[in-house]
């Protein structure tokens, strides 16, 4: 089945406490996106890779970093937490040729930064 | 900035009524304008997409046209149905850009 797999789906956590929210796709997509989402703001994009070790960053990247490694993987990394990050995140992935692609999302990860 | 203004942000509607959700767009090189639906604790779901080169789409209850002089795009649904009740995103982008624009949602309510 094609997917879209985030993990944690929920953390609870404390400022300061280094974490990674992990994403995996199995679709052999090119590119692959994070986005938060906050209620009145909708999706807001945070870094989007367009291919392996291609990364570059949207609209709110302050606070977080990416890699892309592998093709399938796409992990966000919040070295330092703070409580404003708290929101409920989104990865998902497209493929990549000369034409937009829709995207396909992961089920989230609800994040809680104490 | 680019930016994606999206209204109006609750819509209540009775059973067998329809639906418009309006969007405008600053960007004048966007040429592709998806929409998501996001039922409560889900994730968002592609359910119907335009590029810049027709000015209408549709796929049985749901709709969109685009008016690109306007720089606006609209969701149209009819004959809604209490499981329509959801979030709806509109966004747009460009194909030389990976950035996805993103409306700040519709909350929509079918009332049964």
């Amino acid at each position: 089945e094609a997917q879209v797999t985030q993990n944690p789906r929920y953390l609870i956590t404390v400022t300061g406490k280094k974490l990674t929210v992990t994403c995996s796709q199995n679709m052999n997509h090119e590119y692959m996106s994070w986005y938060r989402q906050d209620p009145g703001l909708g999706l807001r994009q945070i870094y989007y890779s367009m291919n392996v070790e291609v990364t570059d960053k949207g609209d709110v990247p302050e606070g977080y970093k990416v890699s892309r490694k592998e093709k399938r993987n796409f992990p966000l990394i919040l070295e330092s937490p703070s409580p404003n990050q708290t929101s409920l995140y989104f990865c998902a992935s497209s493929l990549s040729d000369r034409f937009v692609q829709p995207q396909h999302f992961g089920d989230g990860t609800r994040l809680s930064i104490l | 900035g680019e930016n994606v203004e999206q209204h109006p942000s609750t819509l209540s509607v009775q059973e067998g009524d329809s639906a418009v959700i309006k969007c405008t767009y600053s960007d004048s090189a966007s040429n592709y304008f998806p929409w998501y639906k996001q039922e409560l604790g889900k994730r968002p779901q592609l359910i119907i997409d335009i590029r810049s080169n027709v000015g209408e789409k549709k796929d049985q209850r749901i709709a969109v046209t685009l008016n690109k002089t306007a720089k606006h795009f609209s969701l149209h649904i009819t004959e809604t149905q209490p499981e329509d009740s959801a979030v709806y995103f509109c966004a747009a982008r460009r194909d030389s850009s990976y950035k996805l624009i993103f409306g700040s949602g519709t909350r929509l309510l079918v009332r049964p």
